[in-house]
């Protein structure tokens, strides 16, 4: 079993739609939790950050649940440059990063 | 202001040849990461260093040799390639902190024939 589990996608929505994608870890040690956002044979960059308390970003939400250890990731009103992958990120401890292998999402008109 | 880089881009090699890739950030980042994407396992850590001089073994190590004696490079080599090496490997840096952003550079699409 993988250390981060993530929906394995794709999802195909249109544009105006609100996705939800979720993450699962293993590692109930882990420190902190993130969002990345990957385009097509590009590099990974950060889309947020992920709080106990929860946070939002614009049309952007996560959420943390400790307890379940449990990632979530919404995005409301759907942009067609929204398209790309999201990889979900843990990390263990002393940087060692675990990620997601990715949910794939494409925004159709 | 170049980031962070990675050379070269593309690499096509042979089994049980030495390739080095090479990663270069000009913002003085404490951290510098390796990782290699492959489908269906997303990125695996393969070698961090937290300073010059100081590296550690990620997830997949293996048939991997990292060195940092400058802060703005993080070389990595393959001693010997071989097929199962074929990845897209990308380099990262960070201030450092365990809730700190990580920067990728491009990546290198290594070909290991």
């Amino acid at each position: 079993r993988k250390e981060v589990e993530q929906d394995p996608g794709p999802f195909n929505v249109p544009e105006g739609a609100t996705v939800a994608f979720n993450c699962t870890y293993s590692n109930s040690a882990s420190q902190s939790f993130f969002w990345y956002r990957q385009d097509c044979r590009k590099e990974p960059k950060l889309l947020m950050s992920v709080y106990s308390s929860g946070n939002e970003d614009g049309r952007f939400t996560a959420q943390l649940n400790r307890a379940s250890q449990y990632i979530s990731l919404l995005i409301r009103d759907s942009k067609l440059s929204d398209s790309a992958t999201y990889l979900c990120v843990v990390n263990r401890g002393g940087n060692d990063m675990r990620f997601g292998a990715g949910t794939r999402l494409t925004v159709k008109p | 202001d170049a980031g962070i880089t990675q050379s070269p881009r593309y690499k096509i090699t042979e089994t049980g040849r030495q390739v080095t890739l090479m990663c270069h950030q000009t913002w003085s980042h404490s951290y510098m990461f390796w990782y290699r994407q492959d489908l269906g396992h997303g990125l695996r850590l393969i070698y961090y260093s937290a300073a010059a001089d100081i590296t550690d073994k990620g997830e997949v190590p293996d048939g991997y040799v990292v060195s940092r004696s400058k802060t703005e490079n993080f070389p990595l080599t393959l001693e010997s390639a071989t097929r199962s090496q074929t990845s897209v490997y990308f380099c990262a840096s960070s201030e450092g902190g365990e809730a700190d952003t990580q920067y990728f550079g491009p990546g290198t699409r290594l070909t290991v024939l």
